[in-house]
Order: C-alpha cells, then structure tokens, then sequence
C-alpha cells in the first residue's frame, strides 16, 4: 500500500536559518504530496500540495518540490521565525475520499 | 473559514466503559473522517464517510465504530474502551473531488484509565 517516511524526528534551528525536511513516498498511482502544518494545541492544516503537474508548491515562504526520480519530497523555507516552530507533516493523498497517509512529523523548534 | 468543532475537547472514560466522540462541519463536504494521533505513529485514519448513511473503515478501525447521521456530523464510537485508546482524535471533513483538503478540527484528548 501507500506509505510515507519522515525520518527527521525533530529539528532546532535559530532565526534566519534555512529549513529542509525530506519525505520518501512509495505508491502505485500519480502522487498528490502535501505539506501539514500543526501548532501547539490546534489540529493539522495544509500548507502546500505539490502534483506531477506543477511539481513544486509556494505558501507563506515555504516552498514544496518533489523529485519523481527518487520518490521524495522536500519542504524548504529559507529564512524561519520563531513563529515557524511546529510540527510539519509530510503526507500522500491515497485513493479518493479514503484519507491521507501521514509521515510521523517533524518537530520544528525556532529559537530567537 | 472552514469550520470543524469537535466535543468533547477532552474526556476521561473508565476500561470497558462507552465513550462517544462527536464531530460537526459547517462546511457541505461530503467526506469526513476520524484520525488519531500518537507519538510515534504520527496520524492514523481510523474511520471515513461518504455522506450521510455511509462509513468506511481506515487502516486501525477494531474498536470503533463510526456513525453519519447527516451531512454535518459524524460520531466515533467506542463501545468498550481500553487504555491503548488513550489518544488524541482529529475529525477531518473534504469536500468531493478534493480530498487533499481536509479540515481538522481542534482535537479530542482522551485517557482510558
């Protein structure tokens, strides 16, 4: 079946630094890829979806891209702040209206 | 604004006890779905619908049942609840032909003593 890989558990990072987080996918079908984005105490909302079709997505300085040749997916913000610290989901919209397939997360701490 | 409620935010339940989590969205999706979230496993879905009538089962439903009364609300139900359902559960709705854009809403927080 579909599945996801995230393995960076956490990443601490100081104001102005430059974010990666990499996302393996394995599915049989076009992948959707998208993006979540969870603060503390609310529940996940999309950030950005990348498909086949535009291969790369940009929100609120984020920006998403994917390589079909490895099967990853990558999220990158160049410069973060300290309100970017969150977790980020990495996730692979499986067959229609039967959910989403979520990577464990990656737990992002800013520090000013 | 989407809008995704869910009740309880947070409930204590007994083993063996019957724990009813409710979810409302005033946003005409037709899809919904129940998810719960732990360390180390991230988000699993759970339970989905269709619409109204329908339920689907995810990738972990033994222990719950699922109920779509109407459009707007979807229920996940534990008959006999056991500790290993101490977790946190998501409702989601997506509307058709989108199902990438779920909206969550704020969580239940649940402990199963």
């Amino acid at each position: 079946g579909d599945s996801v890989t995230q393995k960076q558990g956490q990443v601490t990072l100081s104001e102005d630094d430059f974010l990666f987080i990499n996302c393996t996918y394995s599915t049989t079908t076009y992948p959707t890829l998208l993006w979540y984005v969870q603060y503390l105490g609310q529940g996940p909302q999309l950030l950005l979806k990348v498909t086949t079709a535009n291969n790369k997505g940009i929100s609120r300085g984020f920006e998403a891209t994917y390589d079909k040749g490895t099967t990853s997916f990558h999220l990158q913000k160049a410069s973060v702040q300290e309100s970017d610290s969150a977790v980020y989901f990495c996730a692979l919209v499986n067959n229609y209206a039967q959910g989403l397939t979520f990577g464990l997360g990656t737990r992002v701490s800013v520090f000013p | 604004e989407a809008a995704v409620t869910q009740s309880p935010r947070n409930k204590v339940a007994v083993t063996g006890g019957k724990v009813t989590l409710s979810c409302n969205q005033t946003n005409n999706h037709n899809n919904m779905y129940w998810y719960r979230q732990d360390t180390g496993h991230g988000l699993r879905l759970i339970h989905y619908s269709y619409g109204a009538g329908s339920t689907e089962k995810g990738d972990i439903p033994d222990g719950y049942k699922a109920s779509r009364p109407s459009q707007e609300n979807f229920s996940l139900i534990l008959e006999l609840a056991t500790p290993s359902q101490t977790s946190v559960y998501f409702c989601a709705s997506g509307g058709q032909g989108s199902s990438y854009e779920q909206y969550f809403g704020p969580g239940t927080r649940l402990t199963v003593l």
